[in-house]
């Protein structure tokens, strides 16, 4: 299994341009979360979803849209990026049931200039 | 999710044990302990939860105080590679619709 997968890894954009960060997990697991983390923050969430077809806001949720069409993909979008988007993002995922236990993936390093 | 308080920084020798403490007070009687770390921008992963039990798993060892208001993450031989941020979270076991929130944790420095 390869767990939770982020792609790209590093992405820099201008001001202005749009990309989709695209977060992929093997496990079968409902729920999916996109956060973002700035320097010496803790980790703040954006957008979730507790299955496929549903999304939820979170914390932070402005300037950004999702999407859950399939079970194993959590898409987050950046209609026009601002250069307070610059930042970390963490795609994290988990099964239903009694737990807690997300399972992160290794992150996607976003600038924009 | 009740508010948790942790120290910002810690030190600890290599081989020795750490003992991450956290702050709970107003944790309610349903809520669990989770704890969290993140190693160097990595991605955060899951170390170890519980209720009101002391909790043992492969990683560490949790000690929740027997009026729940504090609990203790123990690494019991750290080592180098513990060096990381830890997070300690309150919330509801399995609350639909929202999700752990993390704040700025505990940076463990483990040094030789």
């Amino acid at each position: 299994n390869a767990g939770v997968t982020q792609t790209p890894k590093f992405r820099v954009l201008k001001t202005g341009q749009s990309m989709t960060l695209l977060c992929a997990q093997d496990m079968n697991h409902e729920y999916m979360y996109w956060y973002r983390q700035d320097p010496g923050m803790g980790l703040r969430l954006i957008h979730y979803s507790v299955g496929e077809g549903t999304t939820a806001k979170g914390e932070v949720p402005d300037g950004y849209n999702v999407s859950r069409l399939k079970k194993q993909n959590f898409l987050l979008g950046l209609e026009s990026a601002a250069p307070s988007q610059t930042s970390v993002y963490f795609c994290a995922s988990r099964k239903t049931g009694d737990n807690e236990k997300l399972f992160f993936g290794s992150g996607t390093q976003l600038s924009v200039l | 999710d009740a508010k948790t308080t942790q120290p910002t920084s810690m030190d600890c020798a290599e081989g020795r044990a750490a003992n991450l403490p956290c702050n709970h007070s107003t944790i309610s009687g349903n809520e669990y302990v989770y704890w969290y770390r993140q190693i160097h921008s990595q991605g955060p992963q899951y170390i170890i939860h519980g209720l009101k039990n002391n909790e043992t798993n492969e990683m560490a060892s949790l000690i929740i105080t027997e009026d729940r208001k504090s609990s203790t993450l123990i690494l019991p031989h750290a080592t180098l590679r513990d060096t990381a941020v830890y997070y300690c979270i309150v919330r509801l076991r399995n609350q639909a619709g929202t999700a752990l929130i993390f704040g700025k944790g505990t940076t463990l420095s483990v040094s030789s």
